[in-house]
C-alpha cells in the first residue's frame, strides 16, 4: 500500500510570497494528483501529473518519478489561495483508486 | 459539461437512521469511488466499482452498502451500523479502474448525524 506523506502540514504565508507544498510516496505510480479543498469541503482537482511540469496560471506542480516526490508551487501568492492542498497518488499496481496525504492547510494573509 | 454531481451538499439525520448519500456522473466512465475525510486524516477508500453491478470493499466498508445497478451512479448508504457516521464524503470517477488517470471529483457531501 502506498504512504503519502505531504510537507508542511501548516503553513502561513504573506500575501504575494512564494509557496512550495511537498509530497512524497513509496510506491511507483501511474498518475499524481494536486487536489485543492476550500472551507466546506469541495475539492477541485488542480492537476493531475504522470512526468515532467505542468503549469495553471499562478499554480506549477512537478514531479519526479525516480525521487517519487512532487512540489505544487504558488507564485504571488493571494488570500483567496488559501485552502487545504491535497496530494493523491494512483495505480502502482492497485485498483482500489487513490491513496491521499493528509493535506498542508495554506493560510495567505493580506 | 461533463462532470460528477454528489447531493445533497450538506445533510442532517438523527442517530440509527440509515440515509443515502448520492453520486451522478456523465462522464462515461467505468470506475467510481466513495472516500471519507475526517478531520486531520487523509481520505480513506470506502468502496469502489469498477463495472456496472460490481463493487469491492474499501479499507472502511464497515457500516456502509453501495449499489452499481446504472454506469452513471454510484449511491452510497451510510447504515445505522456505521458507529461514527458524521464525517465529509467525497465521490470519485474515472476512466480505468486500476489507473488513477483521467480521475475526477464531486463537490462533496458533508454528512452529520445528531
Amino acid at each position: 500500500k502506498n504512504e503519502v506523506e505531504q510537507s508542511p502540514q501548516n503553513l502561513t504565508a504573506q500575501e504575494g510570497e512564494f509557496i512550495t507544498i511537498n509530497c512524497s510516496y513509496s510506491v511507483g505510480i501511474s498518475a499524481l494528483h494536486w487536489l485543492q479543498q476550500h472551507p466546506g469541503g469541495g475539492i477541485v482537482s488542480l492537476f493531475m501529473l504522470s512526468s515532467g511540469k505542468k503549469k495553471h496560471g499562478r499554480l506549477i506542480a512537478t514531479i519526479n518519478i525516480q525521487e517519487k516526490h512532487s512540489s505544487l508551487h504558488i507564485t504571488a501568492s493571494h488570500p483567496r489561495d488559501s485552502a487545504v492542498y491535497i496530494c493523491a497518488v494512483g495505480g502502482g499496481g492497485g485498483a482500489d483508486g487513490l491513496t491521499f496525504g493528509k493535506g498542508t492547510h495554506l493560510i495567505i494573509q493580506p | 459539461d461533463g462532470g460528477i454531481t454528489q447531493s445533497p451538499k450538506y445533510l442532517f439525520r438523527k442517530e440509527g437512521q440509515n440515509v443515502t448519500l448520492s453520486c451522478e456522473q456523465n462522464l462515461n466512465h467505468d470506475a467510481m469511488y466513495w472516500y471519507r475525510q475526517d478531520p486531520g486524516q487523509g481520505l480513506r477508500l470506502i468502496y469502489y466499482s469498477q463495472i456496472v453491478n460490481d463493487f469491492q470493499k474499501g479499507d472502511i466498508a464497515e457500516g456502509y452498502s453501495v449499489s452499481r445497478e446504472k454506469k452513471e451512479s454510484f449511491p452510497l448508504t451510510v447504515t445505522s451500523a456505521q458507529k461514527n457516521p458524521t464525517a465529509f464524503y467525497l465521490c470519485a470517477s474515472s476512466r480505468t479502474g486500476p489507473s488513477a488517470r483521467g480521475a475526477f471529483f464531486g463537490q462533496g457531501t458533508r454528512l452529520t448525524v445528531v
